[in-house]
């Protein structure tokens, strides 16, 4: 069964501080996806990337960048010079190949606080 | 591009009631996924529907449903209300079932239970 674990439950770091959070997954498929999505105090989740488990390409995008190690099953996701506007909770979720649907299996989420 | 609406958005039941909430997808989109989000369990997929047919469910009772009319628009019901069913509900749409199309969530509705 898939499994997605983020073990940092809550980082504070004050403006313009890099962070990462991290991500660590389970899975027996050999296809699979991986996405990270934010939750801010409103409630609703933004959808920030989508990595297929076949590209272990690492993008750059603004001031996020994510980092996709298969050999270590990691999924990790930096912010640099983080904004207070970053201040969210974020998920890490898995989906398995399309046998599984749309069905997403989220992590426990990372509360990030940046403070002025 | 209208977003992911949910309708209600806040709503408070008595236990042993029955709630419908309702979730019309991104124009386009084919298919809408229901989720669960407690304090305690976290989110938790409830169910997936595509072309009006269930595609997937998750592991909660037979007290949860939902359907899929043909306009993709999407309801999902919970009868015999019971206080831990108090949560955020969240629909997710996307434009064709499949793990490899990114899921674009809608704000929620707000279920209290008392």
């Amino acid at each position: 069964a898939q499994k997605v674990t983020q073990a940092q439950t809550e980082i504070s770091v004050v403006e313009k501080e890099d962070v990462t959070l991290d991500c660590v997954y389970e899975t027996r498929d050999t296809t699979y996806y991986l996405f990270w999505y934010k939750q801010p105090p409103s409630g609703e989740l933004v959808f920030l990337i989508r990595r297929n488990s076949f590209d272990e390409q690492n993008e750059i995008s603004g001031r996020y960048s994510w980092n996709f190690q298969k050999s270590t099953s990691s999924f990790n996701f930096t912010i640099t010079a983080s904004q207070v506007v970053d201040s969210a909770v974020y998920f890490c979720a898995l989906s398995e190949r399309e046998t599984s649907g749309s069905r997403l299996t989220f992590g426990e989420g990372t509360q990030l606080t940046v403070n002025p | 591009k209208a977003g992911v609406t949910q309708t209600p958005r806040y709503l408070i039941k008595t236990r042993g009631q029955q709630v419908t909430l309702s979730c019309s997808p991104i124009s386009g989109h084919r298919s809408v996924s229901w989720y669960q989000q407690t304090p305690g369990q976290g989110l938790q997929f409830l169910f997936e529907y595509f072309s009006e047919t269930q595609r997937n469910k998750g592991n909660f009772p037979g007290r949860f449903s939902g359907r899929q009319f043909s306009n993709s628009r999407s309801e999902m019901n919970v009868s015999t209300l019971e206080l831990g069913d108090s949560a955020l509900y969240l629909c997710a749409s996307s434009l064709v079932t499949g793990g490899n199309y990114e899921q674009y969530f809608g704000p929620g509705t707000r279920l209290t239970v008392t």
